[in-house]
């Protein structure tokens, strides 16, 4: 059973379009996040949410929004896209707050190109 | 000045070497510090955890933090080729923090 998964895998899309990516996890965890990876495989956070609570939003575009409809999953909307958010965007999860359970667990990643 | 500083490498070491990775930080508030493995276009893998200073060992691979010096490190023994990967050092304060990273090592084992 794959623990975080994201769909799609690959998205290939035109400047100024608006396109979602969405994120499951079944690992119970009540702290999902977003990260981006950029060309320098740099790995950097943009949100967290906690009980559909957005916690961080790091200096992160407007046109970039995160939706939870419920625990399980985490999705990100990307308004107005620009050359820039082409990068490789992963979703992570943890049971945040515990203690022992601060680790992350990040799905397979959607790789992002915006011509 | 970066928070967690990585020398990205690459690294290449003959197979059956003991691998020495290496990050430094700066945030005094880090108390979780953690390893990933990264191969070429999947998601990270988290190899070790540990919590404050001290050292954590699984399998062949030895995690070691020392937070008075700010500086945490990752040993792999008996090297295989298969450990070829970029490994990131990753770090945070607890609760909802995301983690900050490293910019990975690329490592090389050479069969």
């Amino acid at each position: 059973d794959t623990a975080v998964s994201q769909t799609p895998k690959y998205l290939v899309t035109q400047m100024g379009n608006d396109k979602s990516i969405k994120c499951e996890q079944n690992l119970g965890h009540d702290t999902m996040y977003w990260y981006k990876q950029d060309s320098k495989k740099f790995l950097k956070i943009m949100f967290s949410y906690n009980n559909k609570e957005l916690i961080i939003n790091e200096t992160v575009p407007n046109r970039f929004s995160p939706k939870s409809p419920d625990k399980a999953h985490l999705n990100l909307h990307i308004n107005s896209l620009e050359l820039g958010d082409s990068a490789v965007y992963f979703c992570a999860s943890s049971q945040a707050g515990t203690g022992v359970g601060e680790t992350q667990y990040f799905g397979p990643g959607t790789r992002l190109l915006v011509l | 000045q970066k928070e967690v500083e990585q020398d990205p490498g690459p690294l290449s070491v003959p197979e059956g070497a003991i691998v020495s990775l290496n990050c430094t930080y700066s945030n005094s508030a880090f108390q979780y510090f953690m390893w990933y493995r990264q191969y070429s276009r999947k998601g990270p893998e988290l190899l070790m955890y540990t919590y404050s200073s001290g050292n954590k060992e699984d399998g062949r691979f030895t995690a070691q933090v020392d937070k008075s010096s700010k500086y945490i490190s990752l040993f792999i023994r008996d090297s295989q080729p298969s450990d070829s990967a970029t490994y990131l050092c990753a770090m945070s304060g607890g609760g909802a923090d995301g983690l900050t990273f490293g910019k990975g090592t690329h490592l090389i084992i050479q069969p």
